[in-house]
């Protein structure tokens, strides 16, 4: 059974960091084409692809957020982190963590953290 | 960046109705589009990937169709559960990007 669970700050405050941890259970990054996207979603608005990184460690991200995102696979073997520089209360959302093959769709995704950028 | 657009916004249907959505891609994207349903404060749920395969444990009321830069997604008939709000999205190429979402409300 495959979840998976962000967790993270709450409230960050405008220009920090913020950063996301994704910890994941009932896959890993030893089966070929396994990856682990983020994807957010303002309070009333559409979903946002952010970024993902796969098995072999390529890493895609979005182009308008590239210059302020980082994914990278965690310390611990089950875990990404989503670091995202320079917060403005714009990037005020729920972060969602997801599982995808290489084939692009998102078929299990975590439950989701709101992250409010406020003074 | 591939521009997705969903029609209509909203939806007001009775259950038992037949609803359409649609989703249009601004350049060809084959059968590379996934079909999620959201409802209030919950992550969405995959429906429908390379534009008509049902995922496993999705009702058979779910039905994709579509390739190239038109796409539908068909609910045969609606039921209680059903009301949410409907997102496509394209991974036909990075960035994935995802329709502004469709809300199926009660008539």
């Amino acid at each position: 059974q495959i979840t998976l669970k962000e967790s993270g700050p709450a409230l960050v405050k405008p220009t920090q960091t913020l950063t996301l941890t994704c910890s994941f259970s009932g896959f890993s990054f030893t089966t070929i084409g396994v990856g682990v996207g983020w994807i957010r979603q303002p309070p009333g608005k559409a979903l946002e692809w952010l970024a993902v990184i796969y098995w072999d460690d390529d890493k895609r991200y979005s182009p308008s957020l590239q210059s302020r995102l980082t994914i990278t696979k965690g310390t611990s073997k089950n875990q990404v982190v989503l670091e995202m520089s320079n917060m403005d209360p714009v990037d005020t959302a729920t972060y969602y963590c997801a599982h995808t093959l290489s084939v692009g769709y998102i078929d299990y995704w975590g439950q989701g953290t709101l992250v409010t950028v406020s003074s | 960046d591939i521009q997705m657009t969903q029609s209509p916004s909203t939806l007001s249907a009775s259950v038992g109705d037949r609803v359409t959505i649609t989703c249009r891609a601004s350049q060809s994207i084959s059968s590379w589009l996934a079909w999620y349903q959201q409802k209030p404060g919950k992550a969405p749920n995959l429906l429908i990937y390379k534009a008509s395969s049902l995922e496993i444990g999705v009702p058979s009321r779910f039905s994709g169709s579509g390739s190239g830069t038109e796409f539908s997604l068909t609910i045969s008939s609606l039921q209680p559960d059903d009301f949410a709000t409907y997102y496509c999205q394209q991974y036909n190429s990075y960035p994935w990007t995802f329709g502004q979402g469709t809300k199926v409300e009660i008539k």
